[in-house]
């Protein structure tokens, strides 16, 4: 079975504070792990992968298989980061999504 | 704004009704799949489809069935068997080959029970 958990369901930050929010995941196999974004009123839409090794919009994330762990990171919120995120774990022939965690940044 | 599209926007359901959501995709994707949104559950995989058909139950498809007949095409049924219908209902397509998956997801249905 796979599973993703964000222990985190609201995380509240300061503009210009760092952001982590958390991902835990259990899988057998080698995972692919991914990061979703939903912005108010908008599609949900792929913020980035563990596989790219890539920094969106400031973001990155590390897979720690020792930890399991694929927290997203950013060393300075901004208001526009203001979303849902969601991590997500492709297993076998199927991608499973953990249940979210709202990013609120106060100016 | 193309790729994928579901409809209709917002759903009714009656009590004893069956109702179809549609999703239409015009990617090109073999792989599409259907999921659920509760505040505070997150997303939860109810069907997926792998080639045409062909079709896996997620991980709460009791009350719901789906059909493949095409490839760009997966509508999804609420039967009067799910008795708590009420969600947001979320349509994705991915694309092919390992290290390159992404989804494309459409901009959902809400469906609610009068």
């Amino acid at each position: 079975a796979q599973r993703v958990t964000q222990p985190e369901k609201l995380l509240s930050v300061f503009k210009g504070a760092p952001v982590e929010l958390k991902c835990n995941y259990s899988y057998s196999g080698s995972p692919e792990l991914f990061w979703y974004v939903q912005y108010s009123r908008q599609r949900l839409q792929l913020l980035l992968r563990h596989i790219s090794r890539e920094s969106i919009k400031g973001f990155t994330a590390d897979l720690n298989k020792g930890e399991t762990s694929f927290h997203l990171k950013k060393p300075f919120a901004q208001e526009e980061d203001s979303a849902m995120y969601y991590c997500a774990l492709w297993g076998y022939q199927k991608v499973t999504f953990g249940t979210g965690t709202k990013l609120q940044v106060i100016p | 704004d193309g790729g994928i599209t579901q409809s209709p926007k917002y759903l009714f359901r009656k009590e004893g009704q069956n109702v179809t959501l549609s999703c239409e995709q015009n990617l090109n994707h073999d792989a599409m799949y259907w999921y659920r949104q509760d505040p505070g559950q997150g997303l939860r995989l109810i069907y997926y489809s792998q080639i045409v058909n062909d079709f896996q139950k997620g991980d709460i498809a009791e009350g719901y069935s789906v059909s493949r007949e095409k490839k760009e095409s997966f509508p999804l049924t609420v039967t009067s068997a799910q008795k708590n219908p009420t969600a947001f209902y979320l349509c994705a397509s991915s694309t092919p080959g390992q290290h390159n998956e992404k989804l494309f997801f459409g901009s959902g249905t809400q469906l609610s029970v009068l």
